[in-house]
This record gives structure tokens, sequence and C-alpha cells, in this order.
């Protein structure tokens, strides 16, 4: 099995701010990566695909990189809506796994 | 519109068996594979178990395998998971997610059925 570690745990920032979230494979998945973001009391929205691909009707501020073990999604000014939490999930090889999560908070 | 709307969950002891369903609409179902997805009270989400778009390929996480069967009804647009054995550790809010078209990533998912296994 694949095991995903996000890092960090808690991010607190500012709004406006910059967050960068990592995501690292413990073994190679490609591309083969997607992100998502979960609200309180809400379904996982997903992010980006394969990587880099942003999903239908994501904002340009969500940025995904990385290939290979080592992943980092980016959000260039964190507005109101954007304090989540945020998944990473390989789906190179069965089973499917997710990553821990990373809880985006307002600083 | 692409809607999945999870029924089935409830209330069940530990040994017992719930079917859980998820209608869809929105989207060309029988050219999608489908996924259900937990998420643990508090906890993170853990994929559960995959099915292909003709039904053909079913996959399933190692903590449910040989207790719980993915199957669809492609004639009703509708996805089922069938739980037996259930646990304890089985409680969760059970998500429906559809596949996107590129890799096993879920590009729309439903609101969610809380199961809870209680003794």
């Amino acid at each position: 099995e694949i095991v995903m570690t996000q890092s960090p745990a808690t991010l607190s920032v500012s709004p406006g701010e910059r967050a960068t979230l990592s995501c690292r494979a413990s073994q190679s998945i490609s591309s083969n990566l997607a992100w998502y973001q979960q609200k309180p009391g809400q379904a996982p929205r997903l992010l980006i695909h394969g990587a880099s691909t942003r999903a239908t009707g994501i904002p340009a501020s969500f940025s995904g990189s990385g290939s290979g073990t080592e992943f980092t999604l980016t959000i260039s000014s964190l507005q109101s809506e954007d304090f989540a939490v945020y998944y990473c999930q390989q789906y190179h090889n069965w089973p499917l796994t997710f990553g821990g999560g990373t809880k985006v908070e307002i600083k | 519109e692409v809607q999945l709307l999870e029924s089935g969950g409830g209330l069940v002891q530990p040994g017992g068996s719930l079917r859980l369903s998820c209608a869809a609409s929105g989207f060309a179902f029988s050219s999608y594979a489908l996924a259900w997805v937990r998420q643990a009270p508090g906890k993170g989400l853990e994929w559960v178990s995959g099915i292909s778009s003709g039904g053909e390929g079913t996959y399933y996480a190692d903590s449910v395998k040989g207790r719980f069967t993915i199957s669809r009804d492609n004639s009703k647009n509708t996805l089922y998971l069938q739980m037996n054995s259930l646990r304890a550790d089985d409680t969760a809010v059970y998500y429906c997610a559809k596949v996107s078209g590129s890799g096993w990533s879920f590009d729309y998912w439903g609101q969610g059925t809380l199961v809870i296994v209680f003794s």
C-alpha cells in the first residue's frame, strides 16, 4: 500500500497570504495525484488532478506541482472561503489512498 | 448538473448488515467508474471500494474485503454497497463518488450517508 503523508497537519495563514501544502508518497506515483478541499459538514471537492491540472471551475489561485514522490498544493492568496481541510490522494496503485489532511486555518 | 444522492445509512449492531444506494443523474452513468469513500467522525478520508463503468471490475480496501460488495445497475443509474459483518470501526459517513475521466480521482461527490455501528 502506498502511504501518503501530508505536512504540516495545521497551517495558520493570514488572509491574502500564500499557503504551501506538501504531500509525499511512500513510492513513486508518477503524476497520479489529486487534491481535494473539504469544509465542515460538506463533501470533498476536487481541486487538482494529474498533480497539476485544475478541475473544472477551480480558480487559478490554486496550483499543483510535483511528480514521483513529492507534491505541492499552493494557494496564492488565501480568501476567507479557502480556509478548510485539504487532502491529497494517489491513484497510481490499488488500494487508492489519501493523505491525513492539512487544515488551513486563519492566523 | 451532476447529482449523487446516497441513502440507506442508519444504526446497526455489530455483525449486522446494511445496503447503501447512490442514485445518480446528470451524466452518462454507464460510462464512468464509481466509488465509495468513507470518513469516520473527526477523521480523514478512506477509500472503500470502486467499480468499473460496466461493473466487471471491482476493487476493495483490505479493511472491507470479504465483508462489503459493490455493485451497480446501469439501467437504474444506481450504485450500491452491501455491507455485511459490520464492526464499530465501520462507523462513518459514506460518500458515493464519480470517477473523473482521467484516472481514479473523484470529480463529483454525494453529500454522504451516516452509518453508525453500535453495541
